[in-house]
């Protein structure tokens, strides 16, 4: 079965501190992974994602994440974080043998001006 | 805006109650999903339905019935609810469901149940 863990489910952070938050995914083949971002009152939309190739990957609003498949990890980062990055963030996990998404429980991040 | 939406947007409903969850999408794609998403809990997957057909029930209560029209279309009957169903619930699409496709969501229903 696949699963995700999120280390931090609250994170507080002031404006221009950098930020990474921690997912880990249990699967042992093949994955593509994700990043969805919740901003207050709206819908999931998504951040970034892996397929294959280099394992640095750039999303939006300069966000990106790195898979490092011996830590079976996917940890989100953004170097100056901005008021407006206040949201919940989903990483979520498919495998090749599945066809639906597993999601981790979220990470809250904070960011005061 | 994502292509897909669901209306209403907030529902209080009563355990006799039976409301239906409507979601639909723009983009063509072919399949549709429904979530719920609680406080301090993942995101869970409820139903998936390919070209109309339901492909995924991950042991959803039958008080939640789905119903998939037309490939960009999507319902969620719910009639004798409990409290603990209050939740926010989402529905997604994407062009087909395997690992390598986007999956697009609505903005969600947030449903009470008193």
């Amino acid at each position: 079965a696949q699963s995700v863990s999120q280390h931090n489910h609250h994170v507080i952070l002031s404006e221009a501190a950098s930020l990474e938050l921690g997912c880990n995914y249990s699967y042992g083949g093949t994955v593509n992974l994700f990043w969805y971002v919740q901003y207050p009152g709206q819908h999931l939309q998504l951040l970034l994602k892996y397929f294959s190739g280099d394992p640095l990957v750039k999303g939006i609003k300069g966000f990106e994440a790195e898979f490092i498949k011996s830590k079976f990890s996917f940890n989100l980062r953004k170097p100056s974080v901005q008021w407006s990055d206040t949201a919940e963030y989903f990483c979520a996990v498919i495998g090749s043998g599945y066809s639906t998404l597993t999601f981790g429980k979220g990470t809250m991040l904070l960011v005061s001006p | 805006e994502t292509g897909v939406t669901q209306t209403p947007r907030h529902l209080v409903m009563g355990m006799t109650n039976k409301k239906s969850l409507k979601c639909e999408q723009h983009l063509g794609h072919n399949a549709m999903y429904w979530y719920k998403q609680s406080a301090k809990k993942p995101l869970e997957l409820m139903f998936v339905y390919n070209f109309k057909e339901q492909t995924e029930n991950n042991s959803v209560p039958s008080r939640f019935s789905p119903e998939c029209p037309n490939s960009s279309h999507l319902f969620l009957h719910l009639h004798t609810l409990q409290p603990e169903d209050s939740a926010l619930y989402l529905c997604a699409s994407s062009q087909e469901p395997v690992s390598y496709n986007e999956q697009f969501f609505g903005p969600g229903t947030r449903l009470t149940v008193l």
